[in-house]
């Protein structure tokens, strides 16, 4: 089994500010089948990023990924208010599919 | 547009059975792998369970193993998840997703707004 693991818990910014995601994988995944999704307080998660760097359809341009192999990053360039939210990684290569702890943002 | 919607939670006392169900529409389901996500309360995202669009394979998580099972009808645009055995530590909200292809190798591109499982004697 694949176990992710993200940092930090949790980071406080303000609107404007950019914020940047970890997540380490405990082995290599697959084809850099991996993915990132937000989820806010009382809703279901949104689909952001997979292949580890191709946003999804609709998604801002101000969201990027990038990394490869065990270590992968989510970018925001520039918060907005809606942003905040928690933050998923997850890698679809190998069964279990499994997600990391997830990394919290809130307003500092 | 894509639609998601899970059914079929409440309160069960532990080693008690549920089947959830996930009726989707808005596009073509027959074509699409469905997966089952849960989320206990206050915690993190599980990945459960996956499905192919034909049924030809099923993946479990080692938690749930022996004790659920992932089914769909292509017929009735419906996914399901039988769970059997049931244990407090599986009282969770559970989400259906819709994967971005027929096969295990694809993100959870369209997610259900969950239905709240609650284990307790």
């Amino acid at each position: 089994e694949i176990v992710l693991t993200q940092s930090p818990g949790t980071l406080s910014l303000s609107p404007g500010e950019r914020a940047t995601f970890s997540c380490r994988a405990s082995q290599s995944v697959s084809s850099s089948y991996l993915a990132w999704y937000q989820q806010k307080p009382g809703q279901a998660p949104r689909f952001l990023i997979y292949g580890a760097s191709s946003r999804a359809t609709g998604i801002p341009d101000r969201f990027s990924g990038s990394g490869s192999g065990t270590d992968f990053t989510l970018t925001i360039s520039r918060l907005e208010p809606e942003d905040f939210a928690v933050y998923y990684c997850q890698q679809y290569g190998s069964s279990p599919f499994t997600f990391g702890p997830g990394t919290k943002v809130d307003i500092k | 547009q894509v639609q998601l919607m899970e059914s079929g939670g409440g309160v069960v006392q532990p080693g008690g059975s549920l089947r959830l169900s996930c009726a989707a529409s808005g596009f073509t389901f027959s074509y699409y792998g469905m997966h089952w996500v849960r989320q206990a309360p206050g915690k993190g995202l599980e990945w459960v369970a996956f499905i192919r669009y034909d049924g030809s394979n099923k993946n479990y998580a080692d938690s749930v193993k022996g004790r659920f099972t992932i089914s769909r009808d292509n017929s009735k645009n419906t996914l399901y998840l039988q769970m059997n055995s049931l244990r407090g530590e599986d009282t969770a909200v559970y989400y259906c997703a819709k994967a971005d292809g027929s096969y295990e190798t694809n993100p959870l591109v369209y997610w259900g707004q969950g239905t709240l499982v609650t284990v307790s004697s």
